[in-house]
């Protein structure tokens, strides 16, 4: 399967814990996103790397939250002290020409 | 203001029928990508189809076409001889800015519409 890769899909963890997920993009795609969708809502926006770089973070993307993407193929999303409001889906996509390509997502689950 | 709005909480359509989905775009930007994306429930986003702000004509794939009209701000999705499979939700999302071969900006999704096709 050559699409986009999340681990671990479910995440079930206590308020105060940290946690962190691993997206693999499609091997020749430069630029990552990761965004997060709560129920019934659409994705939103929360960081970008192009190869390594971060390039762009979102307000939502608060200091609890790191990204890295640190040899420009795989990334992690770090939450740090995890709130029962990061409870959402965390989705990550890639894109080498302009559409984005999703992958399965990782759900949280904050008790 | 909302950037994506989509009028359409939910849809009930018969099989076979045809099926607009509506979205309607804010932005200030002369250059931008449209994107709609399908979420079964499965949860994953499956990309449908894209139109350039500068595209001179409507995107087509397969059985969807975009029906773009730059000056109402419009780019309603058109799902020709629908099926039981379309059912799921759909996402209208917009890139701001200018495109040179790859996406710059992470993407703003509209609320989505949840489409049902009944037999």
């Amino acid at each position: 399967d050559t699409g986009v890769s999340q681990d671990p899909r479910h995440k079930i963890t206590k308020r105060g814990q940290n946690v962190t997920f691993r997206c693999d993009p499609i091997s020749e795609h430069n630029r990552l996103y990761w965004y997060r969708q709560t129920l019934g809502q659409g994705p939103e926006f929360l960081t970008y790397f192009q190869n390594e770089a971060q390039l762009e973070k979102s307000r939502l993307l608060s200091d609890r939250f790191s990204a890295e993407r640190p040899k420009g193929s795989f990334s992690t999303l770090e939450i740090q002290r995890t709130e029962q409001g990061d409870s959402a889906m965390y989705l990550c996509a890639s894109s080498a020409r302009g559409e984005q390509f999703f992958g399965p997502g990782t759900r949280l689950t904050v008790l | 203001a909302q950037k994506i709005t989509q009028t359409q909480p939910g849809m009930f359509v018969q099989e076979k029928e045809a099926v607009t989905l509506d979205c309607t775009y804010d932005t200030s930007d002369p250059s931008y990508g449209l994107f709609w994306y399908k979420q079964p429930s499965s949860g994953e986003m499956i990309f449908l189809i894209y139109q350039g702000s500068y595209d001179q004509q409507n995107a087509t794939e397969g059985r969807y076409s975009l029906n773009f009209q730059k000056a109402r701000k419009s780019a309603n999705l058109v799902i020709s001889a629908s099926q039981l499979g379309d059912s799921a939700m759909y996402f209208c999302a917009m890139r701001e800015g200018s495109y040179s071969g790859g996406g710059a900006d992470g993407l703003t999704f509209g609320k989505g519409t949840h489409l049902i096709i009944q037999p």
